[in-house]
C-alpha cells in the first residue's frame, strides 16, 4: 500500500518564476493538507483541500494556491517566487473518519535562487 | 488552539526507555494530544495519539495526566533509528487539518 508520494523531490527555480509541486495521497484517502518547512523550523500549514475545494487556510500570501483533482491528488503552486519561499514542502493526506491521524509524504525540497 | 511545550532536547542509552515529556496547560476538553516524529530529510511519521485516557501501540506508549495539562511518550526500547525529532500537537476536532508544530523536541539515541 503505497504512502503519500509528492514529486518532484527536489527542485531549483528562480525568483520570480512559478513552480507547481505535486501530491497523491494514501489510498483510500480524500484530503489533502499541505505544510511549508522552513531549514530548522517546524511545518507550517498552507491550506486543505476536499472535495475539490479549499477548506482551511494558514497564514499564506495568495501566491500560494492549490488545487485537488476528483482522484484526490493535489497540487501546489507558488507564483512571483521569492528567495524566502526556499523550503521543504510536504503534502499531507487522511481520510474524514473522526480524528483519523494526518500521513505525511517526504517532501519536495524547493530551492530558490 | 492551546500550545505545546517541550525540552529542546534529550539524550538517551539504546535500549533503555525514552520519556518525552510535553506541556499542554491551556487544552480543552475536545483537544486530542498528537506526538508525530521527524527523522533528518524525512517527512513527519505518526506515532500516537489520545484524548484522556492512556494509549499504546506498536511504536510507543501515550500517558496522559488526569488534568490532561501534560503528557508523555514513552518509547520503550530505544534504538538508534528513533533518533528524531518529536512534536507533541494539540489537534482540536476532525476538521482541524491545521496542525501547529513547534520546534519540537530533538531526540538523540546513543550507543
Amino acid at each position: 500500500d503505497a504512502g503519500v508520494t509528492q514529486s518532484p523531490t527536489h527542485l531549483i527555480k528562480t525568483r520570480g518564476q512559478q513552480v507547481t509541486l505535486r501530491c497523491s495521497p494514501k489510498s483510500g484517502h480524500d484530503t489533502v493538507s499541505w505544510y511549508q518547512q522552513a531549514l530548522g523550523q517546524g511545518p507550517q500549514f498552507i491550506f486543505q483541500y476536499y472535495e475539490e475545494e479549499e477548506r482551511q487556510r494558514g497564514n499564506f500570501p495568495d501566491r500560494f494556491s492549490g488545487h485537488q483533482f476528483p482522484n484526490y491528488s493535489s497540487e501546489l503552486n507558488v507564483n512571483a517566487l521569492l528567495l524566502g519561499d526556499s523550503a521543504l514542502y510536504l503534502c499531507a493526506s487522511s481520510d474524514r473518519v473522526y480524528n483519523s491521524p494526518l500521513h505525511f509524504g517526504n517532501g519536495t525540497r524547493l530551492t530558490v535562487t | 488552539d492551546a500550545k505545546t511545550t517541550q525540552p529542546t532536547s534529550m539524550d538517551c542509552a539504546e535500549g533503555r526507555a525514552a520519556n518525552l515529556p510535553c506541556n499542554h496547560s491551556t487544552i480543552s476538553g475536545n483537544e486530542y494530544v498528537y506526538w508525530y516524529r521527524q527523522i533528518h530529510s524525512q517527512g513527519p511519521q505518526y506515532i500516537i495519539h489520545g484524548l484522556k485516557n492512556n494509549e499504546t501501540n506498536e511504536m510507543a506508549s501515550l500517558i496522559i495526566t488526569e488534568d490532561r495539562k501534560s503528557s508523555t511518550l514513552i518509547l520503550p526500547h530505544a534504538t538508534l533509528r528513533d533518533t528524531a525529532v518529536y512534536y507533541c500537537i494539540v489537534r482540536v476536532n476532525l476538521n482541524d487539518y491545521k496542525l501547529s508544530f513547534g520546534a519540537g523536541t530533538t531526540v538523540t539515541v546513543r550507543a
